[in-house]
């Protein structure tokens, strides 16, 4: 399978516990991109990277999150101090840098915190 | 902010032709996206439109009108696999993309 993967697939976690969810994009894309997705609502931006670089993060991303895409390829979101309003789903999506960039979707991480 | 507009939910029956309307006022413009999503599932790309006129891929279509943001999905010949959501969204800047809440599409036989 060549597309984009995430792992883990469910997690549900205890408040003021911290997660970390990976993804993994299609291999020759430059941009990875989270989002995140709430019942009822289309997907929100987070923060986006280019190459290794994190290049914008939203004002919905509070000091307790934290991206990094280390060498380029895989990336990790944080949550610290996980709190009720977290739970979602966390979406990653990857593209080329050029042409129409379409952003290619994994299948998300889903957060409950109890 | 970016404010993008869509119906809820629609109904439709199988082999009808149902049509979801996206209005949009953003602070930027550099494309539309149609995405599908099945419940518990990724977005999956429909279509682009970054020039005023239709765009048509098999069953489905898509319009942009930029001077009104307006556009609209067509999906002809419905099947029960259509049924999903169809999220509309805008490309406000070279890479990011506002989203729409989303339609609703229930095709009954």
């Amino acid at each position: 399978d060549t597309g984009v993967s995430q792992d883990p697939r469910h997690k549900i976690t205890k408040r003021g516990q911290n997660v970390t969810f990976r993804c993994d994009p299609i291999s020759e894309h430059n941009r990875l991109y989270w989002y995140r997705q709430t019942l009822g609502q289309g997907p929100e931006f987070l923060t986006y990277f280019q190459n290794e670089a994190q290049l914008e993060k939203s004002r919905l991303l509070s000091d307790r999150f934290s991206a990094e895409r280390p060498k380029g390829s895989f990336s990790t979101l944080e949550i610290q101090r996980t709190e009720q309003g977290d739970s979602a789903m966390y979406l990653c999506a990857s593209s080329l840098l050029a042409g129409v960039v379409e952003q290619f979707f994994g299948p998300g991480t889903r957060l409950t915190v109890l | 902010g970016q404010n993008i507009d869509q119906p809820t939910e629609m109904t439709a029956t199988e082999g009808a032709i149902v049509q979801i309307n996206c209005t949009y006022q953003t602070s930027g413009f550099n494309g539309l996206f149609w995405y599908q999503q099945h419940a518990g599932e990724a977005p999956t790309f429909l279509s682009y439109n970054v020039l005023d006129g239709l765009e048509e891929k098999g069953r489905f279509s898509s319009f942009l009108s930029r001077s009104k943001g307006y556009s609209y999905l067509l999906l002809k010949e419905l099947q029960m696999k259509d049924s999903a959501s169809y999220l509309c969204a805008v490309r406000v800047q070279d890479y990011k993309l506002s989203f729409g809440a989303g339609t609703t599409v229930t095709v009954r036989a």
